[in-house]
């Protein structure tokens, strides 16, 4: 079946390092790769997607660039702030009709320090 | 953006009772919502998929007569854990979406976390 794993935290950084959160997947057939960040108190958020292998997702200055031939999808950031700590999610849908569900990651936790 | 509710936030219960855990969409009608249950350290795992007005559809391994879901509207879902014991505590997170199950398209809630004695 399919699988994503990313990387153990917990991720503890100083403000403006760079950050890499690895994430690799298993998955039958074209899947579709997602990042998801959850805030202190707050539910799952999307935060960026790539839906074809070379495709680069970025939002809010993250980038993750969808790489088929090392079946991988790491979450990148040039300088982080306070503000990104957070639980960061990997995840992936394949096809099915319409019917299409989401599997995830373990879940990776980011802490910034000022 | 579109924002999904949970009720309670967090609950106690002894073993043998019964919990119902509510999920609202505040700002937009859900054809689909999710349930999934998260243990420490693990990912989210998918229990069932319900759309409004239907039956929900159980994923292979989750008790349907234990976990029961009600979508009875477009901004309503709930999950009633039925005689509760001390392995079905956990996180439970449901999300909810506007059409049909589209994966950019879910919403999710901030989770309610339910602890069996």
């Amino acid at each position: 079946g399919d699988s994503v794993t990313q990387m153990e935290g917990p991720v503890t950084l100083s403000e403006e390092a760079f950050l890499t959160i690895n994430c690799t997947y298993t998955a039958t057939g074209y899947p579709s790769l997602f990042w998801y960040v959850q805030y202190p108190g707050e539910g799952l958020q999307l935060l960026l997607k790539a839906t074809k292998a070379d495709d680069k997702g970025s939002n809010k200055g993250f980038e993750a660039t969808y790489r088929k031939e090392t079946t991988s999808f790491h979450l990148e950031k040039g300088s982080v702030q306070v503000s990104d700590s957070a639980v960061y999610f990997c995840a992936l849908t394949t096809p099915n009709f319409g019917n299409e569900k989401l599997t995830f990651g373990t879940g990776t936790r980011l802490t910034i320090i000022p | 953006g579109a924002v999904v509710s949970q009720h309670p936030s967090w609950v106690i219960c002894k073993s043998g009772t019964s919990v119902k855990i509510e999920c609202r969409s505040l700002d937009f009608q859900a054809t689909t919502m999710f349930w999934y249950r998260q243990f420490p350290k693990q990912s989210l795992m998918l229990m069932a998929t319900s759309n409004e007005g239907s039956k929900a559809t159980y994923e292979q391994g989750v008790e349907k007569d234990k976990f029961l879901i009600n979508h009875a509207s477009l901004t309503l879902s709930t999950l009633t854990v039925t005689s509760a014991h001390p392995e079905d505590s956990s996180f439970y997170i449901c999300s909810a979406a506007p059409g049909l199950a589209a994966a950019n398209e879910q919403f999710f809630g901030p989770g309610t976390r339910l602890t069996v004695l």
